[in-house]
């Protein structure tokens, strides 16, 4: 069964970074685009980043552009977010989420599996 | 960018009975619009993809309709497992966009 895994979440400084990881299993991870959504505490929900499924392109929110890197390891069957400058309002429940598979361009931009999410507070 | 609104905001029924939600967009996404399920404290859950499919092991309860700017989520008669918070979901124009929400609790 799909499975979705992510780590690095915690409390950082206005200013600082941290790196989120996912590590999926369960399919062919080299196959599918991957996406970063985020949740606020007891907000809704917020797409932040997309990557297919070789890397060759990616997408950003433009609340995080220039700040966060959405990367891959496809040998290690591992999705990441780099995120620098962090700021209060960064501060959310960060999912990994699969592509919904079969779109036309070879992105859907809906997510069929999430994993169970990582918390980031940006705070002094 | 599209935005969607969810109502009602919050909808209190009971077990056996009928649900009926609604998501409104800013502007068509033709028939690319998603629902997703979220309990406290666990993620989302793909419900309804491109309108009116059911994702792997959607129970048939759940049923989606509409297509351009209006769309509806049906649960025909909720078991005790439902009760939970629903978003719609906007893929037609980027960036992707989610609606607020609609919490379904318990009457």
């Amino acid at each position: 069964q799909v499975q979705l895994v992510e780590s690095g979440g915690g409390v950082v400084q206005p200013g600082g970074s941290l790196r989120l990881s996912c590590a999926a299993s369960g399919f062919t991870f080299s196959s599918y685009g991957m996406h970063w959504v985020r949740q606020a505490p007891g907000k809704g929900l917020e797409w932040v980043a997309f990557i297919r499924y070789d890397g060759s392109n990616k997408y950003y929110a433009d609340s995080v552009k220039g700040r966060f890197t959405i990367s891959r390891d496809n040998s290690k069957n591992t999705l990441y977010l780099q995120m620098n400058s962090l700021r209060a309002e960064d501060t959310a429940v960060y999912y990994c989420a699969k592509d919904l598979p079969n779109c036309t361009g070879g992105v859907c931009y809906s997510f069929d599996y999430w994993g169970q999410g990582t918390l980031v507070t940006v705070s002094s | 960018e599209i935005v969607l609104t969810q109502s009602p905001a919050t909808l209190s029924l009971s077990p056996g009975e009928r649900a009926t939600l609604s998501c409104r967009a800013s502007q068509s996404v033709s028939s690319y619009l998603a629902w997703y399920q979220q309990k406290p404290g666990q993620a989302p859950r793909l419900l309804i993809y491109d309108a009116s499919n059911r994702a792997t092991g959607i129970p048939a309860r759940f049923s989606g309709s509409g297509s351009g700017t209006d769309f509806t989520l049906t649960i025909s008669s909720l078991e005790p497992e439902d009760f939970a918070v629903y978003y719609c979901q906007q893929r037609s124009n980027w960036p992707p966009t989610f609606g607020p929400g609609t919490k379904v609790d318990i009457k």
